[in-house]
């Protein structure tokens, strides 16, 4: 299995924040790697696919980068809104794998 | 637009089978171009995709859970169905379903999963 892991596992943050999140895999997964949030109580909404690609919908203040085996997702502005759970998954080999997860809090 | 609900028991005892079914409004299980998933999230932890059966019938799951899974579909109903045997505490979990969107990359097709249920408790007890 490809492993994926995560950095920072915690974050603290204050709105209007430049953040970063980094995720690397244990083989190169090409771009085939999709970005989640997922907030308490709720299920995971993607944000980014295909290593870079912006899901419809989602805020252009996310954007994500990277390609074989480090990827970043970043926020460029940080609102009250992008307090939650993020999860990396590599969708290039299966079984499909997800990341540890980064949890975004308020500073 | 495509929406999906998860239903199933939310307590089975130890040993016994876990069964639940996911139903596609706004959309097909037998349209091409998607896969449909099972995603698992024990409590406080991180999320585990369980496997998927494609528009055609073909099904892939995770080896660590491959001996006990069966993932299958009823396109008449519009809904695809985990079964999950000899459950321990271990699989106590908030089960999702998903589907994939397929992608075309260098002439083969990859899934990202775009839409999810809002997820069903399942305690193993």
């Amino acid at each position: 299995d490809i492993q994926m892991t995560q950095s920072p596992s915690t974050l603290s943050a204050s709105v209007g924040d430049r953040v970063t999140i980094t995720c690397r895999a244990s083989q190169r997964i090409s771009s085939l790697l999709a970005w989640y949030q997922q907030k308490p109580g709720k299920a995971p909404n993607v944000l980014i696919y295909k290593a870079s690609s912006l899901e419809s919908g989602v805020p252009s203040r996310f954007s994500g980068s990277g390609s074989g085996t480090e990827f970043t997702l970043t926020i460029s502005s940080l609102q009250p809104d992008d307090f939650a759970t993020y999860y990396c998954q590599q969708y290039n080999s299966y079984p499909w794998t997800f990341g540890q997860g980064t949890k975004v809090e308020i500073k | 637009q495509v929406q999906l609900q998860e239903s199933g028991p939310g307590l089975v005892k130890p040993s016994q089978t876990l069964s639940l079914t996911c139903t596609v409004s706004g959309g097909s299980v037998s349209s091409g171009g998607y896969s449909w998933s099972w995603v698992r999230q024990p409590p406080g932890k991180g999320l585990e995709w369980i496997g998927y059966i494609y528009y055609t019938g073909t099904t892939y799951y995770t080896p660590s859970l491959k001996s006990r899974v069966t993932i299958s579909r009823d396109t008449s109903k519009g809904q695809f169905s985990l079964r999950l045997t000899s459950v321990t505490a271990a699989d106590t979990a908030v089960y999702y379903c998903a589907r994939g969107r397929q992608q075309l990359v260098r002439s083969s097709f990859y899934y990202y999963m775009d839409v999810w249920g809002i997820g069903t408790t399942v305690t193993v007890s």
